[in-house]
């Protein structure tokens, strides 16, 4: 898993409710990821990070905010949970941007919406 | 048309027998093509990293990439039951900081 713990690995929210999922990694990367995983849609990215401080939106980025105040942290917020966000989330990094350098996943944090 | 398809499977498999995954792809753009494994509750595990045409080989797995007809396709020899997951096809561009993945094909070994 490359040095990377995501926390909490489980987490069930009531809808409405705001849920912060974390991402600590060891290695010292430049680059963070948070990606979803859904049965029949594959993984898709939320968000990512390219530095301290410096995020950018990915493909299904609406309804998640991120924070990154340490090169090893990076935070994915949903500030009112949906149903929809039911899903299994994966923090991901690489040691440079995507052309040059292959991701690393954590082992996921399973969201349940109710 | 769908960037990138791959067959969800299951596919089942005895223990030993060559496997064929493969996937399919839209974008000709695409120069970077990946494998990786997943094990139940676990996180993606980058097995494969390819550029351009041709074949890779690590151990037990070759990769292959066929530009030309927008397919590829990961072989796993002398196949294990520990090789049982989900295997996810994944590619991008050669300028893209963006990859596509596919949903991935389920794998069972059978011992």
């Amino acid at each position: 898993d490359a040095g990377i713990t995501q926390s909490p690995r489980h987490k069930v929210t009531e809808t409405g409710t705001p849920v912060t999922l974390r991402c600590h990694q060891t290695e010292n990367h430049r680059y963070m990821y948070w990606y979803r995983q859904d049965p029949g849609h594959g993984l898709r990215l939320i968000h990512y990070s390219y530095g301290v401080k410096d995020t950018d939106k990915g493909e299904v980025s609406d309804g998640y905010s991120v924070s990154r105040s340490k090169t090893e942290d990076f935070l994915l917020t949903l500030e009112s949970a949906t149903s929809s966000q039911t899903s299994v989330y994966f923090c991901a990094i690489s040691d440079g941007p995507l052309k040059n350098s292959p991701l690393h996943f954590g082992n996921g944090t399973r969201l349940t919406v109710t | 048309q769908k960037e990138v398809e791959q067959d969800p499977g299951p596919l089942s498999v005895p223990e030993g027998a060559i496997v064929s995954l493969n996937c399919t792809y839209s974008n000709s753009a695409f120069q970077y093509f990946m494998w990786y494994r997943q094990y139940s509750r676990k996180g993606p595990e980058l097995l494969m990293y390819t550029y351009s045409s041709g074949n890779k080989e690590d151990g037990r797995f070759t990769a292959q990439v066929d530009k030309s007809s927008k397919y590829i396709s990961l072989f796993i020899r002398d196949s294990q039951p520990s090789d049982s997951a989900t295997y996810l096809c994944a590619m991008r561009g050669n300028r893209d900081d963006k990859i596509i993945f596919g949903k991935g094909t389920r794998l069972h070994i059978l011992p």
